[in-house]
């Protein structure tokens, strides 16, 4: 079955305590993004991915870092979290712009982090 | 940068009415607009999607409008069923900036049987 998935699905931290959030896809997809949905705020892009080892900021980066080692993974760090960081996380993926032409986001079942 | 409104940001309507969703966007370079629909604890998935050279598209009980002279775009629903109550999200992006998704705040749709 095609489909992201996400680990944990729900995670309760404390302030500074390193933490990382898994994402993974099995649809070969170029083009992988994380964003935070906060109530009236919708999703917020955090990092993205247009391929291997090449990431770059969304408009909320601060605090958070990513990596792109392969294609089907790209895990969400938190070096140090805090309270701000509460929130619930998603991951996407899709084929990108390959050919000049726009691509479904598929996303994940989310993750949901408090931090205490 | 863009920027998205969404209007209203919750919608009860009663089952078999109509129910419409609009946004407005600034950057009149964006030319892409997809539409998603986030049942509750799941993620959003797309259910329709419109590009700049198209004014109106239709799938099935869905459709979306697109004004480019006013840089609003709109979802339509008929024939509203309770299956259809989510939250849903219009989002705007260019071809020369695809990774930037901007999305708008979402607006809360209730089917009321």
């Amino acid at each position: 079955e095609a489909q992201v998935t996400q680990n944990p699905r729900y995670l309760i931290t404390v302030t500074g305590k390193k933490l990382t959030v898994t994402c993974s896809q099995n649809m070969n997809h170029e083009y992988m993004s994380w964003y935070r949905q906060d109530p009236g705020l919708g999703l917020r892009q955090i990092y993205y991915s247009m391929n291997v080892e090449v990431t770059d900021k969304g408009d909320v980066p601060e605090g958070y870092k990513v990596s792109r080692k392969e294609k089907r993974n790209f895990p969400l760090i938190l070096e140090s979290p805090s309270p701000n960081q509460t929130s619930l996380y998603f991951c996407a993926s899709s084929f990108g712009t390959s050919g000049g032409s726009y691509n479904e986001q598929f996303f994940g079942p989310g993750t949901r982090l408090t931090v205490l | 940068g863009e920027n998205v409104e969404q209007h209203p940001s919750t919608l009860s309507v009663q089952e078999g009415d109509s129910a419409v969703i609009k946004c407005t966007y600034s950057d009149s370079a964006s030319n892409y607009f997809p539409w998603y629909k986030q049942e509750l604890g799941k993620g959003p998935q797309l259910i329709i999607d419109i590009r700049s050279n198209v004014g109106e598209k239709k799938d099935q009980r869905i459709a979306v409008t697109l004004n480019k002279t006013a840089k609003h775009f709109s979802l339509h629903i008929t024939e509203t069923q309770p299956e259809d109550s989510a939250v849903y999200f219009c989002a705007a992006s260019t071809k020369t900036s695809y990774d930037k998704v901007i999305f708008g705040p979402g607006t809360s749709l209730s089917v009321i049987p």
